[in-house]
């Protein structure tokens, strides 16, 4: 079956530690995403990216890293600068065309200790 | 910027009565407007989606919405509600341009179905 798998489901970390979190899409998709939830206040946008080899901020980037390597692969790193990293963290997908939907996978929630 | 406005951040309702989701938008200019659905510790899920032509769009699991283009609106009902309806509802926007594919989201609306 073709998805978005995250992963871990849960993930807890000590304060001033980087951790990856994995996003993998076998849809074939171009365009992947990183949204970040928090009660309230909706999905904001992390980093996206469109094509292999290129990725642009959202619109709360700082403290975030991503790096686009491989088409079906989309890694998000939470560096230490990052000031309120406790979260429910989602990757997206699509074919990345003008008003099509995106996929979502089912999320990692981080919590730092 | 893009902004999307949920009108209500809880709603409740009870079994089998309808409910409305209010949504607005910023736009004025073409927008693809989506509306999502979330249940607890899970990603999201496609409802419907409006591109262009009849401004009554019909979903899954009987929802619709109706695409407003002076008030720049584009609510979400339907009829007769279940306890499995309970879950976070997204409404979101692709105003294209540069970015297009991106969306931006709104704050979520909470509906809570009781018996």
């Amino acid at each position: 079956d073709g998805g978005i798998t995250q992963s871990p489901k849960y993930l807890f970390r000590k304060e001033g530690q980087n951790v990856t979190l994995s996003c993998e899409q076998n849809l074939n998709h171009d365009a992947m995403y990183w949204y970040r939830q928090d009660p309230g206040q909706g999905l904001r946008l992390i980093y996206y990216s469109q094509i292999v080899n290129d990725f642009q901020k959202g619109d709360i980037a700082e403290g975030y890293s991503v790096s686009r390597e491989k088409k079906e692969s989309f890694p998000l790193t939470v560096t230490s600068a990052q000031k309120n990293p406790t979260a429910f963290y989602l990757c997206a997908s699509s074919i990345g065309r003008l008003g099509v939907e995106q996929f979502f996978g089912p999320g990692t929630r981080l919590t730092v200790l | 910027a893009q902004s999307v406005t949920q009108l209500d951040s809880q709603v409740p309702v009870f079994e089998e009565a309808p409910v409305e989701l209010r949504c607005n938008y910023s736009s004025s200019v073409s927008v693809y407007l989506f509306w999502y659905v979330q249940y607890p510790n899970q990603g999201l899920q496609l409802l419907l989606k409006y591109l262009s032509g009849s401004t009554l769009v019909k979903g899954i699991n009987g929802f619709e919405a109706e695409f407003n283009k002076s008030q720049t609106s584009f609510h979400l009902r339907k009829p007769s509600v279940h306890i499995s309806d309970t879950a976070e509802y997204f409404c979101a926007v692709d105003a294209g341009g540069t970015s297009y594919g991106k969306l931006t989201f709104g704050q979520g609306t909470i509906l809570t179905v009781h018996p």
